[in-house]
């Protein structure tokens, strides 16, 4: 069963940019996708975009079209998610999940922390 | 304002069932089969309950199940136990914006 192991919690600045990693325990990708989703203090789900590694193809919630790129790097089984121009609104756990748009995600990662404050 | 209606919050006694809806359009629930459910413990990622509407992950528990009727969704817990205490989230496909979750509903455990 593979494992998604994500990079520690980060504090930036307002307009700032952070990028989050998440590790597959699995030596390769495979023909999976893999999922982020957020989750503001207190606050339910939301899906920021996807990506599919074996491919190199991304999509993204339109409410952050032009702020979020993810990509995946299949050598080192690791994806990637960078918001740019920080806003306090986006502090949130980040959490990556094994799924496309149409898939059930699972496992998910055990989360990223980002807390945007001046 | 979720994309997914869902019961804020639920109440069940140990050992009966209770039902948590999930009502979207016919952009999502109503013409898809890709409507997945998740438990989140506090402090915990979520984790995989039910996927494409009523399919159980190896390893959850039968008592978990999963139906669709027209826009709405539910998530069935029979035999409630402690531990199932939790926040829930459906989630499904959609045509107008890709993936859309409920807003979750507290699962409390009488």
């Amino acid at each position: 069963q593979v494992q998604l192991v994500q990079s520690g919690a980060e504090v930036k600045k307002p307009g700032s940019s952070v990028k989050v990693s998440c590790k597959a325990s699995a030596g390769t990708f495979g023909s999976y996708a893999l999922t982020w989703v957020r989750q503001a203090p207190g606050q339910g789900l939301e899906w920021v975009g996807g990506v599919i590694p074996m491919f190199g193809s991304s999509n993204y919630a339109q409410k952050f079209q032009g702020r979020v790129t993810i990509t995946a790097d299949d050598s080192s089984t690791t994806a990637y998610m960078e918001l740019n121009n920080l806003r306090s609104e986006d502090t949130a756990m980040y959490y990556c999940a094994r799924g496309s748009d149409l898939e059930g995600l699972d496992p998910w990662g055990q989360g990223t922390l980002v807390t945007v404050s001046s | 304002q979720s994309a997914l209606t869902q019961p804020a919050s639920v109440s069940g006694s140990l050992g009966q069932s209770i039902t948590i809806s999930c009502t979207g359009t016919s952009s999502d629930v109503g013409d898809y089969n890709y409507v997945s459910w998740y438990q989140q413990h506090p402090g915990k990622a979520p984790k995989l309950m039910i996927y494409d509407v009523r399919y159980r992950p190896s390893g959850v528990s039968d008592r978990f199940s999963g139906s669709k009727s027209g826009n709405t969704a539910s998530l069935t817990i029979s035999g409630l136990q402690a531990e199932d205490e939790a926040d829930y989230y459906c989630s499904s496909y959609s045509s107008v914006t890709t993936r859309v979750f409920g807003g979750g509903t507290k699962l409390t455990v009488l």
